[in-house]
């Protein structure tokens, strides 16, 4: 299995719709992030998390929000999609003193129509 | 913040050529520098990083330098095979969140 789980992989929804993306681990560790990529952009840090009970905004977290239900579980929610939230999504985590930097997740691909 | 500058965005190289790819920061304070290799389909995977008290770092075919005085690193990948075909990002961090900025990517081609 993964280390890093996402779901879905790839998701078509419409535009106002309300729609959450799932990430888990397997790796232990504390922080979890979520990215955005797009094409020319590279990645885009959208909500991070240290703890279960600690959220923090990225860059760009304007239309996103985040919930760590636990350790190992922490979710992406757009509450009202537009089409330039059509992007490809990484989870990603990694240990207190970054020794191995992050492990990302496969990815989901998100379009909003 | 931490600003940090990718190039070259494209790179087409011949099977056993040498592929080096640059990058530049603006923070002074930034100590950490990891490399990832993202194969079409998949995830960015760590391929190796450096820490600001070294200069240069090799595993196998793939070596990092870094510069603190300039404020840049490079990537260089000897005897290119087909395989190593893929966006390769960079990143700088400091110390405190460890939150690392990225550059925007460099697609790597290799050409049998």
């Amino acid at each position: 299995d993964a280390d890093v789980t996402q779901t879905p992989r790839n998701r078509i929804t419409k535009t106002g719709k309300r729609i959450m993306l799932e990430c888990s681990q397997t790796k232990g560790h504390d922080r979890m992030y979520w990215y955005r990529q797009d094409p020319g952009l590279g990645l885009r840090l959208i909500y991070y998390s240290f703890d279960v009970k600690d959220i923090n905004k990225g860059e760009i977290s304007d239309g996103y929000s985040v919930s760590r239900q636990a350790q190992a579980k922490f979710s992406l929610s757009l509450e009202s999609a537009i089409p330039n939230q059509t992007a490809l999504y990484f989870c990603a985590t990694s240990d207190r003193d970054r020794e191995h930097g992050y492990t990302f997740g496969s990815g989901t691909r998100l379009t909003v129509v | 913040g931490e600003n940090v500058e990718q190039h070259p965005s494209t790179l087409s190289v011949q099977e056993g050529d040498s592929a080096v790819i640059k990058c530049t920061y603006s923070d002074s304070a930034s100590n950490y520098f990891p490399w990832y290799k993202q194969e079409l389909g998949k995830g960015p995977q760590l391929i190796i990083d450096i820490r600001s008290n070294v200069g240069e770092k090799k595993d196998q075919r793939i070596a990092v330098t870094l510069n603190k005085t300039a404020k840049h690193f490079s990537l260089h990948i000897t005897e290119t095979q087909p395989e190593d075909s893929a966006v390769y990002f960079c990143a700088a961090s400091s110390g405190g969140s460890y939150i690392p900025t990225f550059g925007r990517g460099t697609s790597l081609i290799v050409h049998p």
